[in-house]
C-alpha cells in the first residue's frame, strides 16, 4: 500500500529475548521516525532518522535500544534482553520533510510489544 | 525544552454537544502546532495545524486558533458526533520531530 507499514502487529515475547520491529516509510519520504506509546504516558519520542544517518538518539530509553536505517528506506528498531516496562505500541511515521520543519508525519499502524 | 501540555481524560459528551479539549504550550520560538486523532484500531492521522500566531487551523468541523498570548492551542468542536470518539493529540514542532501530550480519550454517546 501507500501508507507506512509496520510489522509485526503483535509481538509477544519473554524478558531478556530479544526483538527487532520493523517499519517500512512512505516511498521518497526522506525522514523517518520512532515513537513509543506507553497507557498514560502519551507519545514519547524514540529516534528519528534523516536519510539513513540519526541525528538525535537522545530518546533511545536504554542502550538496550538501538535503530538502523539501510537504503534511506526500511529502518528497525531492536530491543535488547527485554524488560517488562517495554511493553508498549511501537509508532514509526515518515515526513517528507526533516530538519528545520517537521510538516505533517504518516504514522504507521504501530507493533505492540508484550514481554511476558 | 520544548512541550505541550494538554487537558486530562476521558471526556464523555453526548452527541452534538460542544468540545473543547485545551492545549498550552511551551516554546522558545513559534513552533508549529497540530492536533492528530487516532480513531479506534487505526493510525494517528493529522486532523489540523497552524504554522503561527493567530492562524486558525480546521478540519471536519474542528477548528483550533494559535493563540500566542495564552500561548494555547485548543480543539474546539461545535457539535460531536458518535465517529468523533477517539484519542486527541496535541502536539509541537521541535524542529526535526513532533512532541506530543498525552493525549486525550473523546466518547461521544448517542
Amino acid at each position: 500500500g501507500a501508507g507506512v507499514s509496520q510489522s509485526p502487529s503483535n509481538k509477544v515475547t519473554e524478558k531478556g529475548k530479544d526483538v527487532e520491529l520493523r517499519c517500512d516509510p512512505i516511498s521518497g519520504h526522506t525522514a523517518l521516525y520512532w515513537y513509543r506509546q506507553s497507557l498514560g504516558q502519551g507519545l514519547e519520542f524514540l529516534i528519528y532518522f534523516q536519510g539513513n544517518s540519526a541525528p538525535d538518539k537522545s530518546g533511545l530509553p536504554s542502550d538496550r535500544f538501538s535503530a538502523e536505517r539501510t537504503g534511506g528506506s526500511v529502518s528497525t528498531l531492536t530491543i535488547q534482553r527485554t524488560q517488562q516496562e517495554d511493553s508498549a505500541v511501537y509508532l514509526c511515521a515518515s515526513s517528507f520533510f526533516g530538519r528545520a520543519n517537521t510538516g505533517e508525519l504518516f504514522f504507521g499502524e504501530g507493533s505492540r510489544l508484550t514481554v511476558l | 525544552g520544548d512541550s505541550v501540555t494538554q487537558m486530562e481524560g476521558p471526556v464523555t459528551l453526548s452527541e452534538e454537544a460542544f468540545l473543547t479539549i485545551n492545549c498550552t504550550y511551551t516554546a522558545t520560538g513559534y513552533p508549529s502546532l497540530f492536533w492528530y486523532v487516532q480513531y479506534p484500531g487505526e493510525g494517528l492521522q493529522l486532523l489540523l495545524k497552524a504554522t503561527k500566531a493567530d492562524d486558525k487551523g480546521s478540519n471536519k468541523g474542528f477548528e483550533a486558533t494559535y493563540r500566542k498570548e495564552t500561548t494555547s492551542f485548543h480543539l474546539e468542536k461545535g457539535s460531536v458526533q458518535v465517529s468523533d470518539s477517539a484519542v486527541y493529540f496535541c502536539a509541537l514542532d521541535s524542529g526535526y520531530a513532533l512532541n506530543f501530550g498525552k493525549g486525550t480519550s473523546l466518547l461521544v454517546t448517542p
